[in-house]
């Protein structure tokens, strides 16, 4: 597809259970982020890789929450445990943007509505 | 990244062009200035950038003033589809470390028919 496709659309998780968060960024693109979005809120970041790497993790919230982007391409955002602080919309983007190019624009994907009940 | 300040909501008649304000008195020399927009229920929807010059694209128009400590995103002629919350964001960039989008509460822009 063209655009960022992010999976599933949405998903109830009973409190305690893990979940799984896929994310399939525009071929090609070097930068992937993790965005969560609480209900009235703005986006707020998460995590980020360049390729493989996870460069920035600061936004995790807890050791719960894990990413990986394995070949640099696909990424799975992982919450342990859920609890219902937990439910918020996910939000992937990617970007071709990489350390040596100029600034250019990321693209977001339509999000995981994730509720913890 | 340096802080941004918006309106909290603004009203504009269909038809007539949007002026959003966006303040950032404390942004830095290698600081862009972008523009996203979150449609109810999507993900947010990016719109320009810019680093001192005033852009253009088939969307909208940013003004940076030549202080850079303010911008204005102009909607030419809005219609009921550009409702939205609309961010200001300031950010470096990949080169230097500064790949996130820090995004603030945004001004919430309703088109009136």
């Amino acid at each position: 597809g063209a655009g960022v496709s992010q999976s599933p659309r949405y998903k109830v998780a009973k409190r305690g259970q893990d979940v799984a968060l896929r994310c399939d960024p525009i071929s090609g693109h070097v930068s992937l982020f993790w965005y969560q979005q609480a209900l009235g809120q703005g986006p707020e970041f998460l995590t980020y890789f360049q390729n493989e790497a996870q460069l920035d993790k600061s936004g995790l919230p807890s050791d719960r929450f894990f990413a990986e982007r394995p070949e640099g391409s696909v990424s799975t955002l992982k919450i342990q445990r859920t609890q219902q602080e937990d439910s918020a919309v996910y939000l992937c983007a990617s970007s071709l943007e990489g350390r040596r190019d100029m600034n250019t624009e990321a693209f977001f994907g339509q999000g995981t509505r994730l509720t913890v009940v | 990244d340096a802080k941004t300040t918006q309106p909290t909501s603004m009203d504009c008649a269909e038809g007539r062009a949007a002026n959003l304000p966006c303040n950032h008195s404390t942004i830095s020399g290698n600081e862009y200035v972008y523009w996203y927009r979150q449609i109810h229920s999507q993900g947010p929807q990016y719109i320009i950038h810019g680093l001192k010059n005033n852009e253009t694209n088939e969307m909208a128009s940013l003004i940076i003033t030549e202080d850079r400590k303010s911008s204005t995103l102009i909607l030419p002629h809005a219609t009921l589809r550009d409702t939205a919350v609309y961010y200001c964001i300031v950010r470096g960039g990949a080169r230097f470390g500064n790949e996130k989008l820090t995004f603030g509460t945004g001004t919430r822009l309703t088109i009136i028919p």
